[in-house]
């Protein structure tokens, strides 16, 4: 089976620019959550969705948003990119909303100039 | 707000034992993760704890205790391969199914 994906796998932007990452979550699971990881540190939690719905969002800007599709796949979007967004941005999934364990996706890789 | 704390950095001879611990401060606790993270790579999943005591699975073990605020995971018969950040995280009632993370222990693993 496969496990979680997205895309792209890297991304280099421009400071300003809006992004877009997508993430398809192990069949089955309902539930999706973002990580942004900076280099040397710990993942830090951006945005859960279950059943297309926003169910928690970490201390980030509004110039990050997501949702989730009907098929559970999900998107992340980042506008006016300034350049400490540069990090590696993670999806997981997980079967519900609360007790599962988490299962992450390879990443993307983002630097902006 | 919740709060973890694991070593930076450590390391170990092959075919050794390292402990890495993990305090945590939380309110809700509803379970601690583990995750090995190699080098540009994604977290995998390790180690699931949420009632006292010790989970065996192999080389790694991980121990919990919920009025200590404590845990460590436990490599055995280290391989280079184990070179690698393992990520401590804890998910609390209050916040759904978020996992807060420490920032990691690099393990570097000598010959």
């Amino acid at each position: 089976d496969a496990g979680v994906t997205q895309s792209p796998t890297h991304l280099i932007k421009t400071r300003g620019q809006h992004v877009t990452l997508r993430c398809s979550p192990i069949s089955g699971h309902k539930s999706v959550s973002w990580y942004q990881q900076v280099l040397g540190q710990g993942p830090q939690f951006i945005f859960q969705y279950y059943e297309k719905e926003e169910r928690g969002r970490g201390n980030f800007p509004d110039r990050f948003s997501a949702r989730q599709f009907p098929n559970y796949s999900s998107e992340l979007n980042v506008n006016a990119l300034l350049l400490g967004d540069s990090a590696l941005y993670l999806c997981a999934s997980s079967l519900g909303q609360e007790k599962e364990t988490q299962y992450f996706g390879p990443g993307t890789r983002l630097l902006v100039l | 707000g919740q709060n973890i704390d694991q070593p930076t950095e450590m390391t170990a001879t092959e075919g050794a034992i390292v402990q890495i611990n993990c305090t945590y401060q939380t309110s809700g606790f509803n379970g601690l993760f583990w995750y090995q993270q190699h080098a540009g790579e994604a977290p995998t999943f390790l180690s699931y704890n949420v009632l006292d005591g010790l989970e065996e699975k192999g080389r790694f073990s991980s121990f919990l205790s919920r009025s200590k605020g404590y845990s460590y995971l436990l490599l055995k018969e280290l391989q280079m391969k184990d070179s690698a950040s393992y990520l401590c995280a804890v998910r609390s009632k209050a916040a759904g199914n978020k996992l807060t993370f420490g920032g990691g222990t690099r393990v570097l693993v000598k010959p």
